[in-house]
């Protein structure tokens, strides 16, 4: 167990429709990143906040947005669903910026019908 | 940008035996974390162990270590007496360090299965 935590594990939905993805990182972590994992792209880096504030994008669609709350959890939203933004999400955690080392949350399942 | 190369898709070797899993990588940074994380079928990501490019010396744990060549841009995870529970994908991934922000940029995997 990492102790980071990402409700709900399984998520299925209808193209078009919107999600929020929830995630609370370990104890004392400020940093919080979310990647995406799927067969044609692999593991991907979505987006970091740190301390409640947007640090740093990757290859985050402009469907998606996230932001991270004053008690450090984190929502990753997804409207506009696509068939192909069926993934695994995962959040994960480090103590600060630069500090390298991340701790992964056991992921979301999205399967968008 | 910085990339990651697995050129190992999947890998096959008997109980006990030692297997090396490759990994290259291409920066211009020259302060940086690599690491290998393993996914097992339960599909946590799970860090196996961590070197910092400034370290001249390997990184080991347990019965996992590395051989980082910081010249060659490579970074190998070499793994010893292999138990049944290795068997998962292994992920190379690398971040630059020193305060930035930014997330891990992961090579495509190897798949490992430790036959018994």
């Amino acid at each position: 167990d990492s102790g980071v935590t990402q409700t709900p594990k399984h998520l299925i939905t209808a193209t078009g429709q919107r999600v929020t993805l929830r995630c609370s990182p370990r104890s004392g972590d400020l940093s919080v990143y979310w990647y995406q994992q799927s067969l044609d792209q692999g593991l991907q880096f979505l987006i970091q906040y740190y301390n409640g504030e947007e640090r740093a994008k990757g290859n985050i669609l402009e469907r998606f947005s996230a932001q991270q709350f004053p008690d450090l959890h984190s929502e990753l939203n997804l409207s506009s669903l696509e068939l192909g933004d069926s993934a695994l999400y995962f959040c994960a955690s480090s103590v600060n910026l630069g500090w390298g080392e991340q701790f992964f949350g056991p992921g979301t399942r999205l399967t968008v019908l | 940008a910085q990339t990651v190369t697995q050129s190992q898709p999947e890998m096959s070797v008997q109980e006990a035996e030692t297997v090396t899993l490759s990994c290259t990588y291409d920066t211009s940074e020259s302060n940086y974390y690599l690491f290998w994380y393993k996914q097992p079928p339960s599909r946590q990501m799970i860090l196996v162990i961590r070197q910092e490019a400034y370290k001249q010396q390997n990184a080991t744990e347990n019965r996992f270590s590395v051989n980082f060549q910081k010249a060659a841009k490579s970074f190998s995870l070499k793994i010893s007496d292999s138990q049944l529970g290795d068997t998962a994908m292994y992920f190379c991934a690398f971040i630059v360090s020193g305060g930035g922000a930014d997330g891990l940029t992961f090579g495509k995997g190897t798949h490992l299965i430790i036959q018994p």
